[in-house]
């Protein structure tokens, strides 16, 4: 049964600093991988979209890297700022496009001015 | 602009009553939609698969006559927690998929049983 781990659960960082969240699943046959973002009592945006032949994706001043065969994935997010406070959530797409997504519980990011 | 819209945004209801949780997608015909359940500091849990035109296909552990699914359009899927309970108090998302590409979700329906 796969398994999605975010660690850590939650991280406050001073503005402008670089940081990296990290994802672990444990079953690496997955279709591909999202990066979700999630305001406080709010739906999910979807940041980055991850095929499982590719190594990573940038926007703006997001990177996600996947390792597949070793079931990690990171979110790196330069020069951070308070506007980026937000749960950060990770899925894995199992079995094909049709598959489930399977999420982790996510990354409480808190970016002080 | 938005892809997928939920009504309502929140409600409130007293035990034992039924309440209806429509999801809209706004961008393009889904013949498939996503109700996911989320508890406070959880995980979304995927609870069922909405098809258009035939049965939803429940995940384990979800009820499906407790939480009833219609998907009557390409556009527009409805989930009804019946005799709701306050352990049904949650965040319900739904979700579009357009294939391979990305998943859309909708803003969310907070749910409060007393």
């Amino acid at each position: 049964k796969q398994e999605v781990t975010q660690i850590p659960a939650a991280l406050s960082v001073p503005e402008g600093e670089n940081l990296v969240l990290n994802c672990s699943f444990t079953d690496s046959a997955i279709y591909n991988l999202q990066w979700f973002r999630q305001d406080p009592g709010k739906g999910l945006t979807s940041l980055l979209l991850i095929q499982s032949s590719q190594r990573e994706q940038t926007s703006g001043r997001l990177n996600a890297s996947l390792d597949k065969s070793s079931g990690r994935s990171t979110l790196y997010i330069a020069a951070s700022q308070p506007g980026d406070s937000a749960t950060y959530l990770c899925a894995v797409r199992d079995g094909g496009s049709q598959g489930n997504l399977i999420f982790g519980k996510g990354t409480k990011l808190s970016v002080k001015p | 602009g938005a892809v997928v819209s939920q009504h309502p945004s929140r409600v409130i209801c007293k035990s034992g009553t039924s309440v209806k949780i429509e999801c809209r997608s706004l961008d393009f015909q889904a013949t498939t939609m996503f109700w996911y359940r989320q508890f406070p500091k959880q995980s979304l849990m995927l609870m069922a698969t909405s098809n258009e035109g035939s049965k939803a296909t429940y995940e384990q552990g979800v009820e499906k006559d407790k939480f009833l699914i219609n998907h009557a359009s390409l556009t527009l899927s409805t989930l009804t927690v019946t005799s709701a309970h306050p352990e049904d108090s949650s965040f319900y998302i739904c979700s579009v998929s357009r294939g391979e590409y990305e998943q859309y979700f909708g803003p969310g329906t907070r749910l409060t049983v007393t």
